[in-house]
């Protein structure tokens, strides 16, 4: 799987957007990306993955430039309990899926 | 539905034991994988199975072993326990791998003391 490499931490104020980037520079064509987010002692979360196109759902949005070399997670108005750390990792689509290499994520904190 | 559950929570025990975790996968979900989180190394996969199989397995020593059932239910035992081996242990379950997302469970906090 491909490495990916992540900002170790980032601040946003609450309300405001919060813009992750995640580099994966060696990322295969049948590679996912995906995001995953912990809080503090907890299982990781997942939260949104895609191939190739911008993705969205009801929690954050999930845009992978043209050359797929990196990948941006918007939160599009962070709360305090989206303070985590948050996880990028490519993943093959395929058998391998089960198989998934963290790396040392952002850690993200939110503040009023 | 129910999510992914681990029991136990939480266990303490001494160096030279051996321990049992177990992991009930999301209901239809056929693929359950285990991952060790430690401050120092991170979270670091450990296997995963797929009908009962071992499909993948990551750079853990023999110590560590793991077995599916029928009903998808997953167990990790962790043998001759060493100091190091204190971490939290999560369980991840997913349909049967692709592009599917990982459910992962709350862990069970393991101290080897």
């Amino acid at each position: 799987d491909a490495k990916t490499t992540q900002p170790p931490s980032m601040d946003c104020a609450e309300g405001r957007a919060a813009n992750l980037p995640c580099n994966h520079s060696t990322i295969s064509g049948n590679e996912y990306v995906y995001w995953y987010r912990q809080i503090h002692s907890q299982g990781p979360q997942y939260i949104i993955h895609g191939l190739k196109n911008n993705e969205t759902n009801e929690m954050a949005s999930l845009i992978i430039t043209e050359d797929r070399k990196s990948s941006t997670l918007i939160l599009p108005h962070a709360t305090l309990r989206d303070t985590a750390v948050y996880y990028c990792i490519v993943r093959v689509g395929n058998t391998n899926a089960g198989k998934s290499t963290f790396g040392d994520g952002t850690t993200l904190t939110v503040k009023p | 539905k129910a999510g992914v559950t681990q029991t136990p929570r939480y266990l303490i025990k001494t160096r030279g034991q051996q321990v049992t975790l177990s992991c009930s996968p999301i209901s239809g979900h056929r693929s359950v994988s285990w991952y060790q989180q430690t401050p120092g190394q991170g979270l670091q996969f450990l296997f995963e199975y797929f009908s009962e199989t071992q499909r993948n397995k990551g750079n853990f020593p023999g110590r560590f072993s793991g077995r599916q059932f029928s009903n998808s239910r997953s167990e990790m035992n962790v043998s001759t326990l060493e100091l190091g081996d204190s971490a939290l242990y999560l369980c991840a379950s997913s349909w049967s791998g692709g592009d599917n997302e990982q459910f992962f469970g709350p862990g069970t906090r393991l101290t080897v003391l």
